[in-house]
C-alpha cells in the first residue's frame, strides 16, 4: 500500500516570493508521482507529472518538482508566485504495475498568495 | 480533445433519498472510469474504479454503488443517502491502451465535480 504526506496544511506567502509546497511518500514498490491543483469549486488539474528518467519535472504555470527517491520526496517549488496561484495542491502516487492508475491522495496543502 | 462532464455540479438531498449522479467522456475510447469523494480537510478518497463495460471495483465499503451502462459513461448511485454521504464527488479518465499493462503511468484527468449536501 502506498501513503502520501503533505507536510503544511497551509502556506501563506507574499506575492513575487518563491515558494516550496512539501511531499513525502511511502511505498513498497515504485511509484509514479503527480502534483494537482484544485480551484475553489472546481476538479483537479494536472500541474506535472513523473514517471521515470530526469528527477527535475517542470510543468505548468511556471513549477517544477524534484523527485528524491532516497528521501521519498517530491517536493513543488516556484521561484516567484503569483496572486492567482492561491488554489489548493495535492500530491499523488501511483504504483507501477497494473494497478489501475489508482491514485492515493495527500490531504492537500492550501497555498495563498498575499499582496 | 478529451473533455469530462459531470453534473449536477450541486446537489442538496434530504437524508433516506436516493442519488444518481452521472459523468460521461468525450474524445477517448475504453477509458478506465474513477469516481472519488472530497470531504472537507480530507483530501480525496478513491471510491470507484472501472476498466471496462459492466466493471466495477470498490475501493471502501459504503452506502453507495456505481455502475458503468455505457464505455464512456460512469454513475454513482445510492437507494438512501446519509449525512455522512455529503462532500465534493469527482470523477476522473485516464488513458487505456490495449495490451499495455501498466495504465498507471498515464495521469488522470478530473471533472469539475458535484457538491453534494444532505439535509
Amino acid at each position: 500500500a502506498q501513503s502520501v504526506t503533505q507536510l503544511d496544511s497551509q502556506v501563506p506567502v507574499f506575492e513575487e516570493a518563491p515558494v516550496e509546497l512539501r511531499c513525502n511518500y511511502s511505498s513498497s514498490v515504485s511509484v509514479y508521482l503527480f502534483w494537482y491543483v484544485q480551484y475553489p469549486n472546481q476538479g483537479l488539474q494536472l500541474l506535472l507529472k513523473y514517471l521515470s528518467g530526469s528527477t527535475l519535472v517542470k510543468g505548468i504555470n511556471g513549477f517544477e518538482a524534484e523527485f528524491n527517491k532516497s528521501q521519498t520526496s517530491f517536493h513543488l517549488r516556484k521561484p516567484s508566485v503569483h496572486i492567482s496561484d492561491t488554489a489548493e495542491y495535492f500530491c499523488a502516487v501511483s504504483p507501477g504495475g497494473t494497478s489501475y492508475g489508482k491514485l492515493t491522495f495527500g490531504q492537500g496543502t492550501i497555498l495563498t498568495v498575499h499582496p | 480533445s478529451q473533455t469530462i462532464h459531470q453534473w449536477p455540479a450541486t446537489l442538496v438531498q434530504p437524508v433516506g433519498s436516493p442519488l444518481s449522479l452521472e459523468c460521461t467522456v468525450e474524445g477517448t475510447s475504453n477509458p478506465n472510469l474513477y469516481w472519488y469523494r472530497q470531504a472537507a480537510g480530507r483530501g480525496l478518497q478513491l471510491l470507484f474504479y472501472s476498466v471496462g463495460i459492466g466493471q466495477i471495483s470498490s475501493e471502501v465499503p459504503q452506502n453507495l454503488s456505481a455502475s458503468r451502462p455505457q464505455d464512456r459513461q460512469f454513475i454513482l448511485s445510492s437507494k438512501k443517502l446519509l449525512l455522512s454521504d455529503s462532500g465534493f464527488y469527482l470523477c476522473a479518465w485516464s488513458n487505456y491502451r490495449p495490451g499495455q499493462l501498466a495504465y498507471s503511468n498515464q495521469p488522470q484527468h478530473f471533472g469539475d465535480g458535484t457538491r453534494l449536501s444532505i439535509l
